[in-house]
């Protein structure tokens, strides 16, 4: 595709449901990032990804959060019995090259993010 | 003390006028920076990356100063469509990947 998907779009929770969100990013992208946006505030990073190998999840609020790459393309955040204060926008970006590149080459495109209210 | 820090705004100018934003970061490892413009509802995009040496595209201009981890970005006049949430992003590759964006300033451009 020509850039990030992301989907679904739109999710709604029962506490204590778990969900699954799911990242396309462009072709040939070697970095990948998760983030979540609440309402009013910037993006928050949560974890990175450089082809299957996810070198920073310092980002990850909980161990209910799990980020998984496995074959250096689409990407998949679960997060395990959402609680309220996971509502927000989950953010993917992908970049052409590995963040060890600075510069230019290190532009994140975005998806259009999925926004999970949990009720 | 947030690592990205930016004045939210909101800021009200007129069509024509120049606008300036302020950001600061308290990395001194951090590598990378950029300021991404974010419309409502919609995912952030690239306005421009930011040199030390300053660096101009069209009517924006962003300097970096990294001795005072300070981040600037202007706009000379303005547009109504350049009403959007201006969003400073450092980024660092050593001890971490970590990519923190500011909380974004408000800019509404009135006619």
């Amino acid at each position: 595709g020509a850039g990030v998907s992301q989907s679904p779009r739109y999710k709604v929770a029962k506490r204590g449901q778990d969900v699954a969100l799911r990242c396309d990013p462009i072709s040939g992208h070697v970095s990948l990032f998760w983030y979540q946006q609440a309402l009013g505030q910037g993006p928050e990073f949560l974890t990175y990804f450089q082809n299957e190998a996810q070198l920073d999840k310092s980002g990850l609020p909980s161990d209910r959060f799990f980020a998984e790459r496995p074959e250096g393309s689409v990407s998949t955040l679960k997060i395990q019995r959402t609680q309220q204060e996971d509502s927000a926008v989950y953010l993917c970006a992908s970049s052409l090259a590995s963040v060890l590149l600075a510069g230019l080459y290190n532009e994140q495109f975005f998806g259009p993010g999925t926004r999970l209210t949990v009720l | 003390r947030k690592e990205v820090e930016q004045d939210p705004g909101p800021f009200n100018v007129p069509e024509g006028a120049t606008v300036a934003f302020n950001c600061t970061y308290s990395n001194s490892a951090s590598q990378s920076f950029f300021w991404y413009r974010q419309d409502c509802r919609k995912e952030p995009k690239l306005l421009m990356s930011v040199y030390s040496s300053g660096n101009e595209d069209g009517r924006f201009t962003a300097q970096l100063n990294r001795a005072s981890q300070y981040i600037s970005l202007l706009i000379r006049d303005s547009k109504l469509s350049d009403s959007a949430t201006y969003l400073c992003v450092v980024s660092q590759n050593t001890g971490g990947f970590k990519t923190i964006f500011g909380a974004g300033t408000r800019l509404f451009v009135k006619a």
